[in-house]
């Protein structure tokens, strides 16, 4: 079946850094790909709608000069987290889907990202 | 998009059948009816989608009421490796740029030994 997989598993920083989390498809190509953010006992918020070669789709609410999407090929999306708060240690998960008529969408195992 | 209602919690006893409810009162003709699952400190993983038809694979079946407003994805054998939540998502067609899925509160199935 189709992989996503995403990197780093976890990271710990210090508030005012950036941290930059991959997610790649790895046996599909992927124009589009889904970013997701879940505190935790919550469900998934969907952040933004990354798209291959083009500006991403931010959700109302979310940041994007704060949290910067960049999809430079078919298999490769990252969202940096910049200048990270403790308020933004967060479960980060991406998705993806493997042509526009397939149903499924795919994820990553996530990123838990926890801010000092 | 068209809410979903699921209860909050279930419980099963390992190697019974479990019925997860989902009710959609407000789906459209063209809404797909997915369902995922989110194991602890995990991504969600794909389960089953339908659109009018009852559907089984080899995770799950599902069972969509003949008026399209509820839906039941069935377990056959629940072992503990299938306690998680369970997102029932309404999304209308992929191919019509339909490519967003919005997660409610699920339900987090818990297996008994």
């Amino acid at each position: 079946g189709a992989v996503v997989s995403q990197h780093p598993s976890w990271v710990i920083c210090k508030s005012g850094t950036s941290v930059k989390i991959e997610c790649r498809s790895l046996d599909f190509q992927a124009t589009t790909m889904f970013w997701y953010r879940q505190f935790p006992k919550q469900s998934l918020m969907l952040m933004a709608t990354s798209n291959e070669g083009s500006k991403a789709t931010y959700e109302q609410g979310v940041e994007k000069d704060k949290f910067l999407i960049n999809h430079a090929s078919l298999t490769l999306s990252t969202l940096t987290v910049t200048s990270a708060h403790p308020e933004d240690s967060s479960f980060y998960i991406c998705s993806a889907r493997k042509d526009r008529f397939n149903e499924k969408l795919f994820f990553g195992s996530g990123t838990q990202l926890s801010v000092l | 998009d068209a809410k979903t209602t699921q209860p909050n919690s279930m419980e099963s006893n390992e190697e019974e059948p479990v019925h997860l409810p989902c009710n959609h009162s407000t789906i459209s003709g063209t809404d797909y009816i997915h369902w995922y699952r989110q194991l602890p400190s995990q991504g969600p993983e794909y389960v089953i989608h339908g659109l009018t038809s009852n559907v089984n694979n080899r995770m799950a079946s599902l069972a969509i009421a003949e008026d399209r407003k509820s839906s039941t994805l069935i377990l056959h054998r629940a072992t503990l490796r299938d306690a998680a939540v369970y997102y029932c998502i309404l999304r209308g067609p992929s191919n019509f740029g339909n490519e967003k899925l919005t997660f409610g509160t699920g339900t987090r199935l818990t297996i008994i030994p």
